[in-house]
This record gives structure tokens, C-alpha cells and sequence, in this order.
């Protein structure tokens, strides 16, 4: 079971809003920065969303993250076909065992 | 262009040992910070490791935290994860990712990630 909680699925038609929710503690979105990270069918992981909602070079405005006290969320506007692949949220967790990254257990999105 | 590519995994038995490499280019390797990412068959993303950008600071997943070693040789522009008592919950596709310049905090640039197969 991962640290940050994510829905296992979502799923929208082209052209629509979907949001993804990631739900963590004061531990780690709480006290950290949270990123999104996507990846596509047989890829690697590719930065989406850093700084809860800043977007790297080249990453479609359509993207927009942001995050509110221990929770975090992932927004997606004007769905498109290539947009479908699995979604994780990450941030870094300062327990009293040591810092380490934790992330969700990623969404699956789906355009119909 | 920065590039990242791992080499090292391959089919190992439980109980034994890999030792993982990522050769970096494309970028001033000395001045990031790497971890390890590993992503089990079908399966989510599982943090294993950071080392920061002198190797000073270390830092390891429960999981691995005894069993795994992560060093760098920022002369040859490489990382490295040793692994040892390798378990079967150890097969993964295990990938490096390049922190961004001043900032720990996410992943900005990610290997294409080497299998490892822990099985009898």
C-alpha cells in the first residue's frame, strides 16, 4: 500500500477536464513540494508537474497541478488521446527513520 | 541533451548479487543529485535511493536499507547500485533520475531503466 493515496483509475472523452487526487500527511505534502510524474505505455516516468504547479519546458499548458494542505491534485484539460497513461504524485517524507520519497500508486487514465 | 542509461540488471537467484551502473552525459554530472526508482512488473513507482551530488549524503528505502549500496564515481560520470541478499520482491525495472539543478525535490530527468529478475 503506497504512503500517498491515488484513485487506481479515471477516465474522460477528448475534450474534457479530468482531475487526479493524491492524499499524503503533514510528513509529506504537508512539509514537501509534490511532483507528477506520467508515463506512457513500455516508458519511463516523464516529469510532468514539479513545485506542485510548475510545468517543465515543453509540458502543454493543458497540465496544471496544485496542492492544498495534505493533498494534492493533477488537472487535465482538453483531453486528448496521447494524454492516456498512468499518473504518480510524488513528494519527499521527512520520517523519523530518515527522508525518503514516497509515491502514490499511481492513476490510470483512460480517454474514451 | 541530457542522457541517462542504466546497465547492469539481468537474471540473478535469491540470495545473490548485482551491481548496477547509469553513465550520465549530456550534463556537469558532479553538480546533481541522482536517486533510483525501481518499478516492479506491472506495478507503481518505488523510491530506493539518493546520493547526493558529492556522494555525501546518502539516503535508502526500508525495503533495501542494508542490502543495497549506492555510490558514484563523478570522475567517470557514473552512478552505481550494488545490490546483495537480492529477494524475489527485488525484480523490478530499476531506473536512475537526475534531480534538477539546486533542488532535490523531483525527478527531472529519467534512464530508460535496466531489469533486474530475482528467480531460481
Amino acid at each position: 500500500q503506497s504512503v500517498l493515496t491515488q484513485p487506481p483509475s479515471a477516465s474522460g472523452t477528448p475534450g474534457q477536464r479530468v482531475t487526479i487526487s493524491c492524499s499524503g500527511s503533514s510528513s509529506n505534502i504537508g512539509s514537501n513540494t509534490v511532483s507528477w510524474y506520467q508515463q506512457l505505455p513500455g516508458a519511463a516516468p516523464k516529469l510532468l508537474i514539479y513545485t506542485n504547479n510548475q510545468r517543465p519546458s515543453g509540458v502543454p499548458d493543458r497540465f496544471s497541478g496544485s496542492k492544498s494542505g495534505t493533498s494534492a491534485s493533477l488537472a487535465i484539460s482538453g483531453l486528448q488521446s496521447e494524454d492516456e497513461a498512468d499518473y504518480y504524485c510524488a513528494a519527499w517524507d521527512d520520517s523519523l527513520t530518515g527522508p525518503h520519497v514516497v509515491f502514490g500508486g499511481g492513476t490510470k487514465l483512460t480517454v474514451l | 541533451e541530457v542522457q541517462l542509461v542504466e546497465s547492469g540488471g539481468g537474471l540473478v537467484q535469491p540470495g545473490g548479487s548485482l551491481r548496477l551502473s547509469c553513465a550520465a552525459s549530456g550534463f556537469s554530472f558532479r553538480n546533481y543529485n541522482i536517486n533510483w526508482v525501481r518499478q516492479a512488473p506491472g506495478k507503481g513507482l518505488e523510491w530506493v535511493s539518493y546520493i547526493s551530488s558529492s556522494g555525501s549524503v546518502i539516503y535508502y528505502a526500508d525495503s533495501v536499507k542494508g542490502r543495497f549500496t549506492v555510490s558514484r564515481d563523478n570522475a567517470k560520470n557514473s552512478l552505481y547500485l550494488q545490490m546483495n541478499s537480492l529477494r524475489a520482491e527485488d525484480t523490478a525495472v530499476y531506473y536512475c533520475a537526475r534531480a534538477a539543478a539546486g533542488s532535490p525535490e523531483y525527478f527531472q530527468h529519467w534512464g530508460q531503466g535496466t531489469l533486474v529478475t530475482v528467480s531460481s
